[in-house]
């Protein structure tokens, strides 16, 4: 069963930095692309940043860029985004999701909160 | 980039009724196109790509068609459990990958 479990969130500063991970198990996480998608309160969904299967290719959107890094560790089955100068608006559900085909996103974790306040 | 107008934003409907859903690319996107069901306080599901394949499990009341730029997503018969936010998104060569706004469907 493919399962992807998301940690790290929680509430920090603006300016501040925070780290999720995402942990997958089930599927040969070496040869998918994965990505990171935000929800803020009430909210759509948003794209974040996306990461090719052997890092090869990683792609941030407009509002993330130069502040989030995405990463990831194929040997302990791990994605993760680093988020650095947070501001109020990163406030949001952040999901990690596996790129099943070209381009849908297949399964989802359950997501981890991110709150960005003083 | 390209928008994706979705519509209606919010949609009441009974159970057994057929509901459908639109989205409109702002230019030709071919049928690169995907469907999602989010209920709430749970992580989106994929329910239908490339316009029209329904996702493996997904039941066969769902369906999806269109291409180019217009696009449409229907239930034949609405059941309780689809009470749900269903948004449309939008893929290319490269990112970003691009939501609709949503639509909220709530009971009758």
């Amino acid at each position: 069963e493919v399962q992807l479990v998301e940690s790290g969130g929680g509430l920090v500063k603006p300016g501040g930095s925070l780290r999720l991970s995402c942990e997958a198990s089930g599927f040969s996480f070496s040869t998918y692309t994965m990505n990171w998608l935000r929800q803020a309160p009430g909210r759509g969904l948003e794209w974040v940043s996306s990461i090719s299967s052997r890092s090869t290719f990683i792609y941030y959107g407009d509002s993330v860029k130069g502040r989030f890094t995405i990463s990831r560790d194929n040997s302990k089955n791990s994605l993760y985004l680093q988020m650095d100068s947070l501001r109020a608006e990163d406030t949001a559900v952040y999901y990690c999701a596996r790129e099943g085909g070209f381009v849908h996103f297949d399964y989802w974790g359950l997501g981890t909160l991110v709150i960005v306040s003083s | 980039d390209i928008q994706m107008t979705q519509s209606p934003s919010s949609l009441s409907a009974s159970v057994g009724d057929r509901v459908t859903i639109t989205c409109q690319a702002s230019q030709d996107i071919s049928n690169s196109l995907n469907w999602y069901q989010q209920k709430p306080g749970k992580a989106p599901k994929l329910l239908i790509y490339d316009a029209s394949n329904l996702e493996t499990g997904v039941p066969s009341r769902f369906s999806g068609g269109g291409s180019g730029t217009d696009f449409s997503f229907t239930i034949s018969s609405l059941q309780p459990e689809d009470i749900a936010t269903y948004y449309c998104q939008h893929y290319d060569n490269l990112p970003p990958y691009i939501f609709g706004q949503g639509t909220k469907l709530e009971l009758k």
